[in-house]
């Protein structure tokens, strides 16, 4: 079965540097979160994207800013990245209809920021 | 004090006991709950999903939850080596919102 795919696997970026994530949701799945998980933490929600439109948001700094596109694909921004920066970032897309609130998650893009 | 609280163990059985993992929350108004199994540096894996009160069974899994003591528990029966890893609770209020985790626990299976 297909699932949620995440490029890249591994970014390295320096401090005050950009970098963007990309997620590609489950075919047919039109909910879109974003989650960044620490050392040894639990995930964390950032932000959410339903038919393109921003659903909800969580603790997501201003300096991160995302968008869901046309094909569903959604793309985090991140900008004057910091070290605190750094985490294991996820992408999970969840289905329209009864199995709406089971959330799929991809393998995840580890940030480095040095 | 966080919504969702989880022991972080670790814990450590041996092959083929039952274990048995826990996850309260003070946020009445969560509605779905789930389980997922995260092995280290991968993505969380959807083990078991449910809304409502009451036992659910998928093979060698029991998903238990108990809405009036704001409680719920993953049983895993013959328990294997590869069932090492952490175990994570989320749970939402429902309507496609945000899954909020507790901290996981770190189950070890020793052969």
């Amino acid at each position: 079965a297909a699932g949620v795919i995440q490029s890249p696997r591994h970014l390295i970026k320096e401090k005050r540097e950009t970098a963007t994530l990309k997620c590609y949701p489950i075919p047919r799945h039109d909910t879109v979160y974003w989650y960044q998980q620490g050392p040894g933490q639990d995930p964390q929600f950032l932000i959410s994207f339903y038919e393109k439109m921003q659903s909800d948001k969580g603790s997501i700094p201003d300096r991160f800013s995302a968008q869901q596109f046309s094909d569903y694909h959604s793309e985090l921004n991140m900008s004057s990245l910091e070290l605190g920066d750094s985490a294991l970032y996820f992408c999970a897309s969840s289905p329209t209809g009864e199995d709406t609130d089971t959330q799929y998650f991809g393998p995840g893009t580890r940030l480095t920021v040095l | 004090q966080k919504e969702v609280e989880q022991d972080p163990g670790p814990l450590s059985v041996p092959e083929g006991a039952i274990v048995s993992l826990n996850c309260t929350y003070s946020n009445s108004a969560f509605q779905y709950f789930m389980w997922y199994r995260q092995y280290s540096r991968k993505g969380p894996e959807l083990l078991m999903y449910t809304y409502s009160s009451g036992n659910k069974e998928d093979g060698r899994f029991t998903a238990q939850v108990d809405k009036s003591s704001k409680y719920i528990s993953l049983f895993i029966r013959d328990s294997q080596p590869s069932d090492s890893a952490t175990y994570l609770c989320a749970m939402s209020v429902g309507g496609a919102q945000k899954l909020v985790f507790g901290q996981g626990t770190r189950l070890t299976i020793n052969p």
